[in-house]
């Protein structure tokens, strides 16, 4: 099974809107942590948000929020009043803790676009 | 603070052939780890190098290896190129403390992009 599932290859929003990118994961480990990166086409990757699997509360990060939905084990990031430098590639991440190595697993990302 | 370099930014090889990428991480950073990135497939974990030794290791054939220097600095090497490992390679670096929280987050170089001909 995939550690992380991102179904949304490509999403469109206007600009100033809110937009929610999906994410779930698969993990038996109690402790883990949830990261959202964002990709420019410049290539590099820069973190944007983290969840701990042991938070009460949300994480938000400026604009970015973390919908943290334990029980459904979803994790989805919520962009607020989206600016046209927000269109790349949006990539969510998870490490185990307790697994030995405890790897990042990364989705297949999602392309988010900012329509003027 | 200097953020992760990676060398060279562009490569362009033949099949059979090796490929040698560098990545020197943030200053004080242990860990460096390597992504194969291609379209569609997002990124796959090639390995994890801490304190010069290979401490994780993704699903990839002998022919990726690596390692890390003792100044933290590591190199990527690839043999017998084959079309299919055309791909964004990227290094990242972190402070890997043992606590869980934001210190364990990855700090990204730009990339390698190679493409084998």
């Amino acid at each position: 099974a995939q550690k992380i599932t991102q179904t949304q290859p490509g999403m469109f929003v206007q600009e100033k809107e809110a937009v929610t990118l999906d994410c779930t994961y698969d993990t038996s480990d109690p402790s883990y942590g949830l990261f959202w990166y964002k990709q420019p086409s410049s290539g590099e990757m820069i973190f944007l948000i983290y969840q701990g699997s042991y938070d009460q509360q949300n994480a938000t990060e400026g604009r970015y929020s973390l919908n943290f939905q334990k029980a459904r084990k979803s994790a989805n990031l919520v962009i607020s009043a989206s600016q046209l430098g927000d269109s790349a590639m949006y990539f969510c991440a998870m490490r185990e803790y307790q697994r030995p190595g405890n790897q990042f697993y990364f989705g297949t990302g999602t392309s988010l676009t900012v329509i003027p | 603070k200097a953020g992760v370099t990676q060398t060279p930014r562009y490569l362009i090889k033949t099949r059979g052939q090796q490929v040698t990428l560098s990545c020197s991480p943030i200053s004080g950073h242990r860990s460096v780890s390597w992504y194969q990135q291609t379209p569609g497939q997002g990124l796959q974990f090639l390995f994890e190098y801490f304190s010069e030794t290979q401490r994780n290791k993704g699903n990839f054939p002998g022919r990726f290896s690596g390692r890390q220097f003792s100044n933290s600095r590591s190199e990527m090497n690839v043999s017998t190129l084959e079309l299919g490992d055309s791909a964004l390679y990227l290094c990242a670096s972190s402070l890997a403390n043992s606590t869980v929280g934001t210190n364990e987050k990855l700090f990204f170089g730009s990339g390698t992009q190679l493409s084998v001909l």
